[in-house]
């Protein structure tokens, strides 16, 4: 059974960073054409991908919010690590990570994060 | 980027109905790459459909899904209760996803 836990700080202030960690059982992400995804929902608002990476560190980003993510993966301990820089209220939202084969098949429970000083 | 639009932004349907809700792509999307998702309110999002037309794990056979190209349909043949619900369609093209902005199915 595939599952998927986000966790991180609920709140941060603006323009400080976001690290939101990714830890996850039932799979490897050394096993091609497996990786992981980083999802957001703002509140009453529709999804956005924000970035994924590969079994084999192939990285890919949303061209939006490229210049302030990166993602990284921690075979050993099963975790991906998602950083935000420069966060604004606006970024506020529910971040959910997810399990990528054919599709985004298993997703975690989602963290609400605010921005707010 | 692939800019995905969904319609109608709201479907109003009774139980039993047939919904068809449509999704369409700025460029042609490689069929394998489109996928559907469920998300009731307050919960994570479901995946339905991938690949276009291939119904995930434990989804049952009242959803279906069609297209390629730039035009991709999820039909939900007869509708219960449980099913009224936002949808999002999500692409795979050029190593990017991007999601529509969803489709709200409400009871009428």
């Amino acid at each position: 059974q595939i599952t998927l836990k986000e966790s991180g700080p609920t709140q941060v202030k603006p323009t400080q960073t976001l690290t939101l960690t990714c830890t996850f059982s039932g799979f490897s992400l050394t096993t091609s054409g497996v990786g992981v995804a980083w999802i957001r929902q703002p509140p009453g608002k529709a999804l956005e991908w924000l970035a994924l990476i590969y079994w084999d560190d192939d990285d890919r980003y949303s061209p939006a919010l490229k210049s302030r993510l990166t993602i990284t993966k921690d075979t050993s301990k099963n975790q991906v690590v998602l950083t935000m820089t420069n966060m604004e209220p606006v970024d506020t939202a529910t971040y959910f990570c997810a399990h990528q084969g054919d599709g985004f098949e298993v997703w975690g429970q989602g963290i609400v994060i605010t921005v707010s000083s | 980027e692939i800019v995905l639009t969904q319609s109608p932004g709201t479907l109003s349907l009774s139980p039993g109905e047939r919904a068809t809700l449509s999704c369409r792509a700025s460029q042609s999307v490689g069929s394998r790459y489109l996928a559907w998702y469920q998300q009731k309110s307050g919960q994570v999002p479901r995946l339905l459909i991938y690949g276009a037309s291939s119904r995930a794990t434990g989804i049952p056979d009242r959803f279906s899904g069609s297209g390629s190209g730039t035009d991709f349909t999820l039909t939900i043949s007869r509708l219960e209760p449980e099913d009224f619900a936002v949808y999002y369609c999500q692409q795979y093209g050029s190593s990017l996803y991007t999601f529509g902005q969803g489709t709200k199915l409400e009871i009428k």
